[in-house]
This record gives structure tokens, C-alpha cells and sequence, in this order.
């Protein structure tokens, strides 16, 4: 069935870095444009970033800029998150989602989540 | 970056109510927006895309409308799957941005 995994996840001190993935299976991997949203504890959803279907471009959000990138890999349907300079408030759990197709870029497919803890 | 002002933060109803949730851009993002539901422990799950547009397997007495800087998200006759967190999402540019969330609590 249509399933994307995200692992990578645990705890970390600040300053250091952390690669979170997200492997998916049973649609066309490459077709799609995939985002990571974000959702520190007891708080709100928070978009992260978002790469097109061919990797072509990126966007991020100005709280993550310059620290994180994502990249994708479509040999292997799988989506990262490589996150450097982690600060304490970067500590939520991390959803990867897909872009609907003709779905005017909503996100019908998530992942069930990793946490990421930035603590000393 | 476009503010998404949702309202309320949260609320109380009985099974069997009509619950509005809104959801205000601070610009006009034309039909390009989307409402989530979600549950404690659980990924968001997308309801209602293109403002209107009801997800496959969504039940019909959830629906949304709007367009441009105003959106709602209706609920006809609550069910006790129903109680959740709700978000909206736009999706017409980047940064994209979501509303505060309101939660639907049982009264």
C-alpha cells in the first residue's frame, strides 16, 4: 500500500547534526513533490522544506535555512532531511508528506513521524 | 511570509452539532488552501484540498468553502471521530504556512 517510513530520529546535542529519512513504497516515488512539516511538542504543525519531484529546486522555511537541506534520492524512493547546527527548538517530531497530485499541492500521504530531541 | 489566522483555538460540542472552523490569509491565495485533521500520536490527515474539495474515503458531512482570503471548515452533525485538532495549510506559496490549529474537544 502507499507508505512512507521516516527513521533517523533521536536525541542529539546542540550544535550537532542529524539525517532523517523518509523511505516510500507503493506509488511511482518519482513523480511526486515531497515536503517535511514539523511538530514540536504540544505545538502546531510548522512547514519545514520541500523538494520537487526531480530535485530540481528546494524551499525552506527562514528557521531552518541555511542549516538544513533536503535531497532525495529516486533509485531508492527516499526522501532526506539533513539537519546541521540543531538548536533546542528544532526538537519536534518530523512528518515527510507528499504533494497530492491535482490536488492544488495539498499533502494527502504522511509519514507516521520521528522524533528529534536537541538536548544537552 | 502569509499569516494564517484560524479561529477558534478550540472549542466544545455535542455529537450531533454543526461546528465552523475559519481560517483568514492575510492575501488572497485564490482556492489554494487545505484543512488536517489530526489526533493525539497521529500524522495529519488531509480532509478538504482546493478549499472545497472533499479527500477520498472523507465522510460527507465534513465540507469547506471559500476563496481568496476567507475559508471555513464545517462539520454537519459531529461524531465522536470527529474530536481532533484541525489545521489549515496554504498551499498557494512559499513559505507555506499553516493556521494556529483549533481543537475540537467534547462538551
Amino acid at each position: 500500500q502507499v507508505q512512507l517510513v521516516e527513521s533517523g530520529g533521536g536525541v542529539v546535542q546542540p550544535g550537532r547534526s542529524l539525517r532523517l529519512s523518509c523511505a516510500a513504497s507503493g506509488f511511482i516515488f518519482r513523480s511526486f513533490t515531497m515536503h517535511w512539516v514539523r511538530q514540536a511538542p504540544g505545538k502546531g504543525l510548522e512547514w519545514v522544506a520541500v523538494i520537487l519531484f526531480d530535485g530540481s529546486n528546494e524551499n525552506y522555511a527562514d528557521s531552518v535555512k541555511g542549516r538544513f537541506t533536503i535531497s532525495r534520492d529516486n533509485s531508492k524512493n527516499t526522501l532526506y532531511l539533513q539537519m546541521n547546527s540543531l538548536r533546542a527548538e528544532d526538537t519536534a517530531v518530523y512528518y515527510c508528506a507528499r504533494v497530492m497530485i491535482g490536488g492544488h499541492g495539498a499533502f494527502d500521504i504522511w509519514g507516521q513521524g520521528t522524533m528529534v530531541t536537541v538536548s544537552s | 511570509a502569509i499569516q494564517m489566522t484560524q479561529s477558534p483555538s478550540s472549542l466544545s460540542a455535542s455529537v450531533g452539532d454543526r461546528v465552523t472552523i475559519t481560517c483568514r490569509a492575510s492575501q488572497g491565495i485564490r482556492s489554494d488552501l487545505g484543512w488536517y485533521q489530526q489526533k493525539p500520536g497521529e500524522a495529519p490527515k488531509l480532509l478538504i484540498y482546493a478549499a472545497s474539495n472533499l479527500q477520498s474515503g472523507v465522510p460527507s458531512r465534513i465540507s469547506g468553502s471559500g476563496s481568496g482570503t476567507d475559508f471555513t471548515l464545517t462539520i454537519s452533525g459531529l461524531q465522536p471521530e470527529d474530536f481532533a485538532t484541525y489545521y489549515c495549510l496554504q498551499d498557494y506559496n512559499y513559505p507555506r504556512t499553516f493556521g494556529q490549529g483549533t481543537k475540537v474537544e467534547i462538551k
